[in-house]
């Protein structure tokens, strides 16, 4: 069982709020990832870190923000949440297990609904 | 373009049975292939990795296979159980991404049936 935690685990909330996805990991990964995925769907890498002060976005173009103040923490915010925001969050870390080769560890998800 | 394709999108078997899922791929340079399993409402969990001179892993009643050459995988599963009601999702790693890049399959959601 990989030692990454994601809250809240589910989310429902009014269009137009701020909210803050959280994701921290205790096993001193440096890189970190946020996945979104709809039912049924592939996951899309939405942001990605290396390490502290460092974030990129990802594949699928994303509203939301995300900061890496420090390693294990890894937070994810919408500033102003939309029906179409409504999917399942995923966070990730990974460790080197190979020349170029990253194994991932996934948290257990965030289930936002925007109504 | 990077793609990873899975077959069947759905499967249904009976507790006991044996069952085969598909994965494509075309993504390039090959690193490893991983074969994960996601509960629902849960993040995906590891059950297997192979590289391209692995053609066969096994992990318990899990067994993967790659053929590198047709850019092929099977994940076999024998004598099925009622946890083994998931979605199973092929993940494929390319050989040129220093950030450990992953291409996901949309998963085969299998149901085990008592």
């Amino acid at each position: 069982e990989a030692d990454i935690y994601q809250t809240p685990r589910y989310l429902v909330i009014g269009t137009g709020k701020k909210i803050t996805l959280e994701c921290s990991q205790t096993m001193g990964h440096d890189k970190m990832y946020w996945y979104q995925q709809d039912p049924g769907m592939e996951l899309h890498l939405i942001h990605y870190s290396y390490g502290v002060n460092s974030t990129e976005k990802g594949d699928l173009s994303s509203e939301s923000t995300v900061s890496r103040i420090r390693t294990e923490h890894f937070p994810l915010t919408l500033e102003s949440a939309r029906p179409s925001h409504t999917s399942q969050y995923l966070c990730a870390s990974s460790v080197q297990s190979g020349h170029n080769s990253y194994e991932q560890y996934f948290g257990p998800g965030t289930r936002l609904t925007v109504t | 373009k990077n793609q990873v394709e899975q077959s069947p999108q759905s499967l249904i078997i009976l507790e006991g049975k044996n069952c085969t899922l598909q994965c494509n791929y075309t993504v390039s340079p090959f690193s490893n292939l991983r074969w994960y399993k996601q509960d629902t409402g849960r993040g995906p969990v590891s059950l297997t990795i192979m590289t391209f001179s692995e053609n066969t892993k096994s992990n318990g009643r899990y067994t993967a296979t790659l053929d590198a050459d047709t850019k092929q995988s099977s994940l076999h599963i024998t004598a099925s159980q009622l946890s083994d009601s998931a979605s199973y999702i092929c993940v494929v790693s390319d050989r040129g991404s220093t950030l450990g890049r992953l291409y996901f399959g949309r998963g085969t959601q299998l149901t085990v049936w008592p």
